[in-house]
């Protein structure tokens, strides 16, 4: 079956500009998770869903970051105005809680790169 | 705060030997705890995990054992094979199903023919 997916791959922006991360989920899984890795790091905790709500929210590092989820199914990370250090490696990964405890599925990840 | 430290960036070892991954954690609320694998340009893959109620899970070459009065928990791949070779992450998690990861900064394994 399909796995997580994310798109872009790769996006190249500008210091300013804003950008759109898209994440599909595994079909049925009702969390999902946006996690960050800079380089030489190891993943940071951004947002995470269940079902279309935000029940936590607290990695994200600033108000120039926001996440929707639609349909219990694709979910888009925005961010802002981007910076030099948001230049990271986002990861999205999904999970069926309940079932396999906290065994979180992940996406190939968008590299994101601010010049 | 770095809560999930692995202290070793690096590890290499010879094919057929036994590798052997460390992690230190220091929230006591963290009951579930897993490894992650990590190529290049790809996703984290999950390996193996262990509940808190447990100080020991195997699966096939992989084991993991934790010790909880320590906060210390390690990954034992036996034996290694060249095709190990990647970023192991440990992951801990708190509370409900659902809830964050928390990850160390990750060990590269290199396991050399």
């Amino acid at each position: 079956g399909a796995g997580v997916s994310q798109s872009p791959s790769n996006k190249v922006t500008e210091k300013g500009k804003d950008v759109e991360l898209r994440c599909d989920p595994i079909s049925g899984h009702t969390a999902l998770y946006w996690y960050r890795q800079r380089l030489g790091q190891g993943l940071e905790f951004l947002i995470y869903f269940q079902g279309n709500s935000a029940p936590d929210k607290s990695g994200l590092p600033s108000d120039r970051f926001s996440a929707e989820r639609t349909g219990e199914s694709v979910s888009t990370l925005t961010i802002q105005r981007t910076q030099q250090e948001d230049s990271a490696v986002y990861l999205c990964a999904s999970s069926l809680p309940g079932v396999s405890y906290n065994e979180q599925f992940f996406g190939p990840g968008t590299r994101l790169t601010v010049l | 705060d770095q809560q999930v430290k692995q202290n070793s960036p690096s590890l290499s070892v010879q094919e057929g030997r036994i590798s052997i991954l460390n992690c230190d954690y220091t929230n006591s609320m963290f009951d579930y705890f897993l490894w992650y694998k990590k190529y290049p340009a790809e996703g984290p893959t999950f390996l193996i995990s262990i509940s808190s109620i447990k100080d020991k899970n195997e699966d096939g070459r992989f084991t993991v054992f934790l010790n909880k009065s320590a906060k210390h928990l390690s990954l034992h791949i036996v034996p290694s094979q060249p095709g190990d070779s990647a970023v192991y992450f440990c992951a801990a998690s708190a509370g409900a199903s659902g809830s964050r990861l928390t990850f160390g900064e990750g060990t590269q394994l290199t396991v050399n023919p």
